[in-house]
């Protein structure tokens, strides 16, 4: 198994860039893709793969990774950006998912 | 698009089993599997597994290994997951997403369903 960390929490001034990252061994292999989780809503995919946005995200949202390392920007944050951030990836073996511990995004 | 209609809240007793549906509809057709991901209250996600339910092929991870089961009817787009020997800690709430590919370990979920709340209670 492996794991992804994040940090907890993460605040940004309304229209500011706010970057939030995610570490982990198996990032060198495989790409972390990003959920946006607001209160009381299921998660919603932001981005996968090496840098690809779904139909409907605002491409404000953009993902890098540099080593074993990945990061969500967000590029002039907006009131309705605050939510909780997951990043996953597949662990070390490839066989099993793991999820970040998510990080909490206020914009302020 | 696609949606993901899930069953609705249970509540259980401690050492019982729960099964949540889970029912895609819209734009599918057979090349998708199905994860499950659950969430303690004020928690993280946490993967569960996943089902491609067009072969009935499995993966679960290791907490959950032996009293977690996914079942699919391709009659009805329906997948299914069985919780057994439920412990206070399964209180959660259990979501089905899509993997948009024959894949049981990938981590791409395009879409969700809305979750179901499964309470755990004496």
């Amino acid at each position: 198994s492996s794991e992804l960390t994040q940090d907890p929490a993460v605040s940004v001034a309304l229209g500011q860039t706010v970057k939030i990252t995610c570490q982990g061994d198996s990032l060198g292999s495989y790409y972390a893709n990003w959920y946006q989780q607001k209160a009381g809503q299921a998660p919603v995919l932001v981005i996968y793969g090496r840098n690809i946005r779904p139909s409907g995200i605002p491409d404000r949202f953009s993902g890098s990774t540099s080593g074993n390392t990945a990061s969500l920007t967000i590029t002039g944050a907006q009131a309705e950006d605050e939510a909780e951030y997951y990043c996953n990836s597949r662990d070390n073996s490839g066989d099993h998912v793991v999820f970040g511990g998510g990080t909490k995004l206020t914009v302020l | 698009q696609v949606h993901l209609m899930q069953s609705g809240a249970e509540v259980k007793k401690p050492g019982s089993s729960v099964r949540v549906s889970c029912k895609a509809s819209g734009d599918t057709s057979s090349d998708y599997a199905i994860s499950w991901v659950r969430q303690a209250p004020g928690q993280g996600l946490e993967w569960m597994g996943g089902i491609i339910p067009i072969f009935g092929t499995v993966n679960y991870a290791q907490k959950f290994q032996g009293r977690l089961t996914f079942t699919a009817d391709e009659s009805t787009s329906s997948v299914y997951m069985e919780l057994r020997s439920l412990k206070s800690e399964d209180t959660a709430i259990y979501y089905c997403a899509r993997i948009p590919a024959h894949s049981t370990s990938s981590h791409l979920y395009d879409f969700w369903g809305h979750g179901t709340l499964v309470t755990v209670s004496s």
